[in-house]
């Protein structure tokens, strides 16, 4: 299995924009988080889905960010308006057992 | 209560040297205890863990020492390489009573140690 697969892995765009980030998990898996990495916070859990279905998004940092899984192979996280804060990496992570998770390479976030 | 500490936040070790890296936690629920280690434009990726019926568990160079009754574990890397050079996450969740995931979980993690080991 190629593990968790995101894209893009660089994404530069103009404060108010929409911003799409998508991720493959690793086939099998029915865990599937997104995390958002910053020198400031750390890693944060902004929301995990089980089965395809979202289960925990009190991460999610306000009402411009939402994340969907339309199958047990795809997910994206869209923030619509981006906002310079939001300038991070996102990781997606993939895992039969929600506590071992199997992270993707990630998408750094630059709003400019 | 939900917060993993970590320290030191940076840590600088001889080639051959020990690397020690702490974390410290409150919530008395917590019952795993991983390890990510993170190169440079990658993901995290688990390195070793421990649950806290054991005080040490060993994978080659690396070991995790846990101290149930203080509430802290740490994570130590014997022989230090320069390809060890990353930074290191801890970790804590619950695993709730059943292994296999069941109804909570989420892992917490501290802020990372970036550790450079010099040649």
């Amino acid at each position: 299995d190629a593990g968790v697969i995101q894209s893009p892995r660089h994404e530069v765009t103009e404060m108010g924009q929409e911003v799409t980030l998508r991720c493959k998990p690793i086939s099998g898996h029915d865990y599937l988080f997104w995390y958002r990495q910053t020198m400031m916070r750390g890693l944060e859990l902004l929301i995990y889905f089980n089965n395809n279905v979202p289960i925990d998004d009190s991460g999610m940092p306000e009402d411009r960010f939402s994340a969907k899984m339309p199958n047990a192979s795809f997910s994206t996280l869209k923030i619509q308006p981006s906002e310079p804060r939001d300038s991070a990496v996102y990781f997606c992570a993939s895992s039969q057992r929600r506590f071992e998770a199997f992270f993707g390479q990630g998408t750094r976030l630059t709003v400019v | 209560q939900q917060q993993v500490k970590q320290s030191p936040q940076s840590l600088i070790v001889q080639k051959g040297g020990i690397s020690i890296i702490n974390c410290a936690y409150e919530n008395t629920a917590f019952d795993y205890f991983p390890w990510y280690q993170q190169f440079p434009g990658k993901g995290p990726a688990l390195l070793i863990a421990i649950r806290p019926d054991v005080s040490e568990k060993k994978e080659g160079r690396f070991t995790i020492s846990f101290n149930k009754s203080a509430k802290q574990f740490s994570l130590h890397i014997m022989d230090s390489q320069p390809g060890d050079s990353a930074t290191y996450f801890c970790a804590a969740s619950m695993r709730g009573i059943d292994w296999y995931g069941g109804s909570q979980g989420n892992l917490i993690f501290g802020k990372g140690t970036k550790l450079s080991v010099k040649p």
